[in-house]
């Protein structure tokens, strides 16, 4: 299984606000190494959404939005749309793997 | 704008070695700061990060793969290269290249650049 644990799917109805968390540990995310969010839409390679202190990539909306906490992290996306559908997986590091862990993904279904 | 490419067989035998390389355009695979890695998705599942290298050599391996995987850059050619030998059909996978930065505490975590990915088949 994965370092970091996600919930498998989550759902929202358009224009609707979603969160999706991230559980890791104090090897990883409680140990304060950042924690990036990707976006994957089927059947392309993951995007970066979402990098420390909220940074986004250009074209990257204000809609989605990040936080961390102890030994978790959020993602949050404000006024869903149909094109956010997608899985989305958190990122970050692990001194005892002494590399990169991820999320096993959450698919969002936007209804 | 940063690409990445990533080529090599889409099939290979169990018990053999897979190997692919990761081409980089529009920047230098020497620049400072940045690492150059390999990451896998089987189908349907999550990523799992395999390796990555700075451009002097510097490698970093995930812990359960180690023991099969090799990791190569070639600066002249603005490629990187991976190796996984004895391979099952639990290698089977979509295999991605990406950049991966540098963040704080100096470790090797973000990846903000990512290849398209291959589908390597493990079969016989």
């Amino acid at each position: 299984q994965s370092a970091l644990t996600q919930s498998p799917s989550v759902s929202g109805a358009p224009g609707q606000r979603v969160t999706i968390s991230c559980t890791g540990s104090s090897s990883n995310i409680g140990a304060g190494y950042d924690v990036h969010w990707y976006q994957q839409l089927p059947g392309t390679a993951p995007k970066l959404l979402i990098y420390p202190n909220n940074n986004r990539p250009s074209g990257v909306p204000d809609r989605f939005s990040a936080s961390k906490s102890g030994t978790s992290a959020s993602l949050a996306i404000t006024g869903l749309q149909a094109e956010d559908e997608a899985d989305y997986y958190c990122h970050s590091y692990d001194n005892i793997l002494s590399g990169s862990v991820f999320g096993g993904g959450t698919k969002l279904t936007v209804l | 704008q940063l690409q990445l490419q990533e080529s090599g067989p889409r099939l290979v035998k169990p018990s053999e070695t897979l190997s692919l390389t990761c081409t980089v355009s529009g920047g230098s695979i020497s620049s400072s700061g940045y690492y150059w890695g390999w990451i896998r998705q089987p189908p349907g599942k999550g990523l799992e990060w395999i390796a990555n290298i700075y451009y002097s050599g510097i490698t970093y391996f995930n812990p359960s793969l180690k023991s099969r995987v090799t990791i190569s850059v070639d600066t002249s050619k603005n490629q990187f290269s991976l190796k996984l030998s004895s391979v099952t059909a639990a290698d089977t996978a979509v295999y991605y290249c990406a950049r991966q930065g540098v963040t704080m505490f100096g470790v090797v975590s973000l990846c903000d650049y990512w290849g398209q990915g291959t589908l390597v088949t493990v079969s016989s």
